[in-house]
């Protein structure tokens, strides 16, 4: 069956360090893959999304890789800041399906 | 700012009860969907509609829940009759297709 995994331990960095967040998936063939952000109390807020000819993707500090050999997309926050602390959610998508299924996210906190 | 509207924000309800969770999607949006959110669940897809229509609602217990859309300014979920275990938080979301999807702020519901 698909399975998407993200690690579900919290990631705790320094301000400023870079953040590094890590979403594989198996038994799928996503032709692209988003990122949402989620604060607590509130829903998913979506920040980038990469296909599956694209690497590398930016969007000011975030930064977002997709291999799709290793079925494995990294999602980057470089300069991190204490106002970077949340979730983190990853869903990938095939081209042919229509449904949006999401990881159990990773939390990620930010200490100044 | 366009937004997705759901009410109520909170809901606490007996177990056996009707609970109807109502949400607004943002206008020229096509799809639809709802989620539900627990800490040991994460993100569960429930259903979703494009144009009104239901594409897929495999993640909903049929015996209990129901989803529908009216109209294209309004989705409904309803439970009956509700049961402790369907205490989580629920969202919907919609946006053109399955990507860039724009969440609304959810449904507290505590079933007692």
């Amino acid at each position: 069956s698909q399975k998407i995994e993200q690690n579900s331990e919290a990631l705790n960095i320094q301000e400023g360090k870079t953040a590094t967040l890590t979403c594989n998936y198996t038994n799928y063939s996503p032709a692209y893959l988003q990122w949402y952000r989620q604060d607590p109390g509130r829903g998913p807020v979506f920040l980038l999304l990469i296909r599956e000819n694209e690497k590398e993707k930016r969007k000011e500090r975030l930064k977002v890789t997709f291999d799709t050999t290793l079925k494995q997309s990294l999602f980057h926050i470089t300069a991190s800041q204490p106002a970077d602390s949340a979730t983190y959610l990853c869903a990938p998508l095939n081209n042919a399906g229509n449904m949006l299924t999401f990881g159990g996210g990773t939390r990620l906190m930010v200490k100044p | 700012d366009a937004r997705v509207t759901q009410t109520p924000r909170h809901k606490v309800t007996e177990m056996g009860q009707e609970v109807t969770m109502r949400c607004q999607p943002i206008l020229g949006h096509n799809t639809v969907f709802w989620y539900r959110q627990t800490m040991m669940q994460g993100l569960e897809l429930l259903a979703y509609f494009r144009n009104r229509a239901p594409l897929d609602d495999s993640g909903m217990p049929k015996d209990r829940f129901s989803a529908e859309m009216p109209d294209a300014t309004l989705a409904t979920l309803k439970i009956q009759p509700s049961e402790p275990r369907d205490s989580a938080v629920y969202f919907c979301a919609s946006g053109l297709r399955t990507a860039k999807l724009f969440f609304g702020s959810g449904t507290q519901l505590s079933v007692l």
